[in-house]
């Protein structure tokens, strides 16, 4: 595609529930970032995926947050019995093959609140 | 671990006058990339610097890298309303594939 695309862009949910986001990269890009930007905040990183393997999942903030990624493609982050601490703009980022010296893309983003 | 400082973490200023904000490292950086988020929207890469002492401009924007790669700045000459937005620096971290984020500097004009 023409670029990075999220979806849904914005998710309301009650605590305690599953909610999942979805990313889908720039086409032929191997490497795909999650990041997590809470109100006014810098970006957090979460995971990163080479492919379909995620060789970095240091980010992930507990265990309720997963990921994966499929077909070297789309990707989607999914959190589990979401907490209001949960609340924040999960944004995704792909490059072309990862190097830190490349440019990431980023997606608009999915502005998740948690009730 | 590794840590890029930026400051001032918000500047308000009157369009017409100029904008620096600075980004520091506590490591060497092998490059740094800077990034624009408007409001509401999403980070949108500006410029990359790879050399030590480099400058680059573009238009009213000036980005340098120091001499020993851990510190960088980004200068606005005359802002203009449409410069408003946060503005983010990142270097590599520890690894191949991650770039470390400083905490960007939020820039907001009076019209």
């Amino acid at each position: 595609g023409a670029g990075v695309s999220q979806s849904p862009s914005n998710k309301v949910t009650e605590k305690g529930k599953d909610v999942e986001l979805r990313c889908d990269p720039i086409s032929g890009h191997t490497a795909l970032y999650w990041y997590r930007q809470s109100l006014g905040q810098g970006l957090e990183f979460l995971i990163y995926f080479q492919g379909n393997s995620a060789p970095d999942k240091s980010g992930l903030p507990s265990d309720r947050f997963s990921a994966e990624r499929t077909g070297g493609s789309v990707s989607t982050l999914t959190i589990q019995r979401t907490q209001q601490e949960d609340s924040a703009v999960y944004l995704c980022a792909s490059s072309p093959t990862g190097i830190a010296f490349e440019t990431q893309y980023f997606g608009p983003g999915t502005r998740l609140l948690v009730l | 671990g590794q840590q890029v400082m930026q400051i001032p973490q918000y500047q308000h200023v009157q369009e017409g006058e100029d904008f620096t904000t600075y980004c520091n490292s506590s490591t060497t950086l092998s490059n740094i990339q800077w990034y624009k988020q408007r409001p509401g929207g999403h980070p949108v890469f500006l410029i990359q610097l790879v050399k030590s002492g480099e400058v680059k401009k573009q238009k009213r924007l000036t980005f340098q890298f120091g001499e020993a790669k851990k510190n960088s700045s980004l200068h606005i000459t005359a802002t203009q309303t449409t410069d408003v937005g946060t503005y983010f620096c990142a270097g590599p971290g520890d690894s191949s594939y991650k770039l470390i984020f400083g905490s960007g500097t939020r820039l907001l004009v009076r019209p």
